[in-house]
């Protein structure tokens, strides 16, 4: 089965720059999604189709995916950033989600 | 606005059966695929079924696969988790979420959620 792979925690600044990765073989040759869940709340799409920003997600979101590598980058993190994030693919018609990254706005 | 609200949830015993449903409003339900999404206690999130929207084909987890059966009434804006011989580690927090036309998209609404505790 394909895995998908993210670092438990990150830890960063207010205002400074945060990177979340996701890593699975060959990644870069499927859709990567991410997802935002603050505590208590449903997930929020932020990122989709690898690099694409849903309506009404702010411009410090970004995403990219290279090599087997996913990463999704908020610039100028806020402390309302502060929540977990999931990256997600597809894999013979089976969602498949990174197991999850807490971010951390200390 | 776009709104997916889940019912059903609640305790059941192992081996028990338990139906979910999700009802959809604000978009044309018939046009999009269907997906339910759970989370254990604590946990990530886990997939767990996908709808087609004209409901020519699903797909399921490995881990509900032959216990859980997806449906939907397009007439209705209504899907469905039919799910059956319940486990322990089926308790969580289940989502409807919404699909694109095409199946193995994003997740771009989801509902609150309905919680299902399977214990005796």
């Amino acid at each position: 089965s394909y895995d998908l792979t993210q670092p438990p925690s990150v830890s960063v600044s207010p205002g400074q720059t945060a990177s979340i990765t996701c890593s699975g073989d060959n990644l870069e040759d499927k859709y990567v999604y991410w997802y935002q869940q603050r505590p208590g709340h449903s997930p929020v799409l932020v990122i989709s189709l690898d690099t694409r920003r849903p309506s009404g997600i702010p411009e410090r979101f970004s995403g990219s995916n290279s090599g087997n590598t996913a990463t999704l980058t908020i610039s100028g993190t806020q402390a309302l950033d502060e929540a977990d994030y999931y990256c997600q693919t597809w894999d013979s018609n089976t969602g498949i989600f990174g197991g999850g990254t807490r971010l951390t706005v200390l | 606005q776009v709104q997916l609200v889940e019912s059903g949830g609640g305790v059941v015993q192992p081996g028990k059966p338990l139906t979910l449903s999700c009802v959809a409003s604000g978009f044309i339900f018939s046009s999009y695929s269907m997906h339910w999404v759970r989370q254990a206690p604590g946990k990530g999130l886990e997939w767990v079924a996908v709808i087609s929207f004209d409901e020519t084909h699903e797909y399921y987890a490995g881990s509900v696969k032959g216990r859980f059966t997806i449906s939907r009434d397009n007439s209705r804006n209504r899907m469905s988790l039919q799910m059956s011989s319940l486990r322990p580690e089926d308790t969580g927090v289940y989502y409807c979420a919404r699909g694109s036309r095409s199946y193995n998209t994003e997740f771009d609404y989801w509902g609150q959620g309905t919680p299902v505790t399977v214990s005796s």
